[in-house]
């Protein structure tokens, strides 16, 4: 799972401010998935995107949250006007071809003051 | 959807003995079945997963067991180290490229 780049790492905004993930999938992977764990818990399912696709959103926010994944560079976790219950951890997972396991990256880390 | 219980959420167990998780899930639809090991401050790390058409499967100290008619899967680590200590989650999904839906959780400590 180090093919997994995400970044930052650590991340911390004010209520209000917008929040940008960044996910790297590994080489020749295109399928790209976000989950957030909240304290203690497990992770919870967001989205599930292809390039230039979003395929499953089903876990997503309606308000405040959106997801890309471009042709090139990395996939975007995007979180407007962030509050304090966004404070998580969001992991990104991608996988070769949506057929075989995923492999996870280290997470960003939020926190929202 | 999907539910993923996972029992116990907190397991000591000293050097060398075993220990097991247990999971059940309510979708009979779900087919994979993977097991994540997350140190802290890391993401979670794939040990061993097993899809529906196995009953068990073995990756030298690691092993896991399916049971579909109950819907539930567990996981056996045998002769454990301190460097076993961890959470370890399992999860559930209709195919590994799905969304998964995770258990809460087992921190295992490993005492020397």
């Amino acid at each position: 799972n180090a093919g997994v780049m995400q970044n930052p790492r650590h991340l911390v905004r004010r209520r209000g401010q917008e929040a940008r993930l960044r996910c790297s999938p590994m080489k020749g992977h295109s399928h790209v998935y976000w989950y957030r764990q909240l304290p203690e818990e497990g992770l919870k399912f967001m989205v599930y995107l292809q390039k230039e696709n979003i395929i499953d959103e089903s876990g997503m926010p309606k308000e405040r949250f959106s997801a890309e994944f471009p042709k090139e560079g990395p996939s975007i976790l995007r979180i407007q006007q962030v509050v304090r219950g966004d404070s998580a951890a969001y992991f990104c997972a991608s996988s070769l071809d949506g057929i075989t396991e995923a492999f996870f990256g280290q997470g960003t880390r939020l926190t929202v003051v | 959807g999907e539910n993923v219980e996972q029992h116990p959420s907190t397991l000591s167990v000293q050097e060398g003995d075993s220990a097991v998780i247990k999971c059940t899930y309510s979708d009979s639809a779900s087919n994979y079945f993977p097991w994540y090991k997350q140190e802290l401050g890391k993401g979670p790390q794939l040990i061993i997963d097993i899809r529906s058409n196995v009953g068990e499967k073995k990756d030298q100290r690691i092993a896991v067991t399916l049971n579909k008619t109950a819907k539930h899967f567990s996981l056996h680590i045998t002769e454990t180290q301190p460097e076993d200590s961890a959470v370890y989650f399992c999860a559930a999904s209709k195919d590994p490229a799905r969304q998964l839906t995770f258990g809460s959780g087992t921190q295992l400590t490993v005492l020397p």
